[in-house]
């Protein structure tokens, strides 16, 4: 069945220090969307990437969709305190063919 | 325009008592969903619902049960909680269920089974 792996499960980091997280597929994703979870709180939709090599920025935050569209990765460039939480990547697949979130990365980021 | 609401916010519960959570959406939204999520595993979808009166199970229905009676609410069901049950709990909406569609989350239940 799918599977999706999201690499690393945990990243600390000092302020101003650039961090990525990837989200791996063992089969092709039709979409893949990106969630923001702050320590406490809810998961919150960032953006949904859905063409072949698709790139798209939110100021600091540059999400790619990789040509085999079986991988993605969120880069944030220059970390603030602000970005500290898990981040989620989430696809629509399995028996129920409902989103399924992978298992996030937690960021750490030190003033 | 609250959004996703949450009732209640933390509970704890003792082995084999029964409880439910609430869920209200203020989006008239027809999809809702219940997560569960667990250290290290994400989230992981409970039950689901497409409209007034229908629900459908997820990945983890098992120890569940969902009522979808208004449009604009969808309860979940412990009947005799057990201490895997322990989690955060998340319901969350959207206004269709396309592979497009965004989902709002409400600010979860933390649950506690001892």
């Amino acid at each position: 069945g799918q599977q999706v792996m999201q690499i690393p499960q945990y990243q600390h980091v000092q302020e101003g220090e650039d961090f990525t997280t990837y989200c791996n597929s063992s089969t092709t994703l039709s979409n893949i969307q990106w969630y923001k979870q702050r320590p406490g709180g809810h998961p919150v939709f960032l953006i949904q990437l859905v063409k072949s090599g698709e790139v798209k920025k939110q100021k600091r935050l540059t999400f790619q969709f990789g040509e085999a569209k079986k991988n993605s990765s969120l880069h944030i460039t220059a970390t603030q305190t602000t970005d500290v939480g898990t981040y989620f990547c989430a696809y629509y697949g399995g028996a129920t063919n409902k989103l399924i979130f992978g298992t996030g990365t937690l960021l750490a980021v030190q003033p | 325009n609250a959004g996703v609401t949450q009732t209640p916010k933390f509970r704890v519960l003792k082995t084999g008592q029964s409880m439910t959570l609430l869920c209200a959406q203020d989006m008239n939204h027809e999809y809702m969903y219940w997560y569960r999520q667990d250290p290290g595993m994400g989230l992981r979808l409970i039950h689901y619902s497409v409209g007034e009166g229908t629900t459908a199970k997820g990945e983890v229905p098992d120890g569940y049960n969902v009522s979808r009676l208004k449009k604009q609410n969808f309860l979940l069901g412990l009947e005799s909680a057990a201490p895997s049950q322990t989690s955060v709990y998340f319901c969350a909406s959207s206004s269709t269920g396309t592979r497009s569609e965004t989902q709002y989350f409400g600010p979860g239940t933390r649950l506690l089974v001892l």
